[in-house]
């Protein structure tokens, strides 16, 4: 079973619109939890930290249930701009090692 | 934030051939460095982590004699893939976490990645 597992997509959707994933993980001792973003052939870029408390960043919001072990990130009013692969990332452990889910696509159309 | 380089940006060579990819953090003390591989439509899958002046961690399934982690100094580090094969082609990802001004990062910087083609 993969440690952390997405909907590998593609998401296609209109501007503006409002479109969300999910990712779960199965780590239960995981610490940490994060979006990162990686556009073609690009390394990724952190897009937000994830807290149980949810929060908010402009048009992105992350909720983490660990009960439940499920993340998600909801993006309102998508750009084009926003269209790239879409990466849920935990961590656990001192070393700060990361494992990456295998990403969703996200394609966002004019 | 601090910035990862990674050199070459992309390699193409001829099959036992080996190839050495260098990850350098610009502005920061690189206490710890991850090497990562991504094959096409995957994910990000960690080969090993090497803090600075110790023998590298290698993840279950990486062969140590075949990918060689040098990382010598707070500031570079070096991955060397040995008698390079086909199936070795692939988007090689370092990142790296550590001190600027005494202030720990934990968050790790990705340097922008290397592609290499073996033939």
């Amino acid at each position: 079973r993969k440690e952390v597992e997405q909907d590998p997509g593609p998401f296609n959707v209109p501007e503006g619109a409002t479109v969300a994933f999910n990712c779960t993980y199965s780590n239960s001792a995981s610490q940490s939890f994060f979006w990162y973003r990686q556009d073609c052939r690009k390394e990724p870029k952190l897009l937000m930290s994830v807290y149980s408390s949810g929060n908010e960043d402009g048009r992105f919001t992350a909720q983490l249930n660990r009960a439940s072990q499920y993340i998600s990130l909801l993006i309102r009013d998508s750009k084009l701009s926003d269209s790239a692969t879409y990466l849920c990332v935990e961590s656990s452990g001192s070393a700060r090692q990361l494992t990456f889910g295998s990403g969703t696509q996200l394609t966002v159309l004019p | 934030g601090a910035v990862v380089s990674q050199h070459p940006s992309w390699v193409i060579c001829k099959s036992g051939t080996s190839v050495k990819i260098e990850c350098r953090s610009l502005d920061f003390q690189a206490t710890t460095m991850f090497w990562y591989r991504q094959f096409p439509k995957q994910s990000l899958m960690l080969m090993a982590t090497s803090n600075e002046g110790s023998k590298a961690t290698y993840e279950q399934g990486v062969e140590k004699d075949k990918f060689l982690i040098n990382h010598a100094s707070l500031t570079l580090s070096t991955l060397t893939v040995t008698s390079a094969h086909p199936e070795d082609s692939s988007f090689y990802i370092c990142s790296a976490s550590g001190l600027a001004g005494g202030t720990s990062y934990n968050e790790q910087f990705f340097g922008p990645g290397t592609r290499l083609t073996v033939l």
